[in-house]
C-alpha cells in the first residue's frame, strides 16, 4: 500500500517557468511534509516542510501548498531554474510516533535552458 | 562538520555472497535511518536505530537482512546470501534525535549483484 501518491513521474519544463509537483496522503496521523531534492549521485537534502496548521509555506522561489480537507500537497518552483533539475521527493511523517519518514516515489523534473 | 559518512560507494558482489554497508552518521548525531531506493520506486524504509539499540525495523525483510549500531562506530547494514533483487541504492541518514524531523542523508552505497 502506498501511502504517499505522487505525481507525475517526470516533469520538463522550461527555464523560467514553474513546476508543479503534487502529493497525496491517505493517513490522517501524519503531520509533517517534507520535500527532499536530489541531485545525482548523492542524498537527498530536505528543501522545504510544511506542518498542516498552515495552508502555505515559502521559501525564496520555493512553495508548499497544503490541503488538509483533500489530504493533498503540492510543490511550486517559480522562475525555475537549469540548476533545479533533479529528484524531488514529497514525504509525510508522523511526529507524535517515532517519526520515520514515507516518501513518494519521486518526480525527475528537468529544466531546459 | 563532516555530513553523513557511507562507505563504499560501490559494491559489486556475487550472488550468495555478504554485502556490509557502513553509515557514519553526522557528528552528534545518535540515530540512524537506513532506506533502499530503486528506480522509479522511491526511498523504501527498512530500520530505524539508535545506539546499541534497534527501534523500528519493520521494513526490513525479514530474512538475510541485519542491521546494528553499535556503541562505538559505524551502523552497519548486512545482507547475507545476495540475490540480483538486492541491487539498489542503499541510504543511510541521521538525526540528532528521534524528534528532530529534519533527516540528513549519506551519499548513498550502490549495490551490484552480478
Amino acid at each position: 500500500q502506498q501511502q504517499v501518491k505522487q505525481s507525475p513521474q517526470s516533469l520538463i519544463v522550461q527555464k523560467g517557468g514553474i513546476s508543479i509537483i503534487n502529493c497525496a496522503y491517505e493517513n490522517t496521523a501524519f503531520d509533517y511534509f517534507p520535500w527532499y531534492q536530489q541531485f545525482p549521485g548523492k542524498g537527498p537534502a530536505l528543501l522545504i516542510a510544511i506542518r498542516p496548521d498552515v495552508s502555505e509555506k515559502k521559501e525564496g522561489r520555493f512553495t508548499i501548498s497544503f490541503n488538509k480537507s483533500a489530504k493533498q500537497f503540492s510543490l511550486h518552483i517559480m522562475d525555475s531554474q537549469p540548476g533545479d533539475s533533479a529528484t524531488y521527493f514529497c514525504a509525510a511523517a508522523q511526529s507524535g510516533g517515532s517519526y520515520i519518514p514515507t516518501f513518494g516515489r519521486g518526480t525527475s523534473l528537468i529544466v531546459h535552458p | 562538520n563532516a555530513g553523513v559518512m557511507q562507505n563504499p560507494r560501490h559494491l559489486v558482489r556475487r550472488r550468495g555472497q555478504e554485502a556490509r554497508l557502513r553509515c557514519s552518521p553526522m557528528k552528534g548525531h545518535s540515530h540512524v535511518y537506513w532506506y533502499r531506493q530503486l528506480p522509479e520506486e522511491g526511498l523504501k524504509f527498512m530500520v530505524y536505530l539508535q545506539k546499541e539499540n534497534i527501534i523500528d525495523e519493520s521494513g526490513m525483510p525479514k530474512e538475510r537482512f541485519s542491521a546494528e549500531f553499535p556503541k562505538e562506530g559505524p551502523s552497519i547494514l548486512r545482507i547475507q546470501q545476495v540475490v540480483r533483487g538486492d541491487s539498489a541504492a542503499y541510504f543511510c541518514a541521521s538525526s540528532h534525535s528521534g524528534r528532530n524531523e529534519k533527516l540528513f542523508f549519506g551519499s548513498g552505497t550502490q549495490l551490484s549483484v552480478l
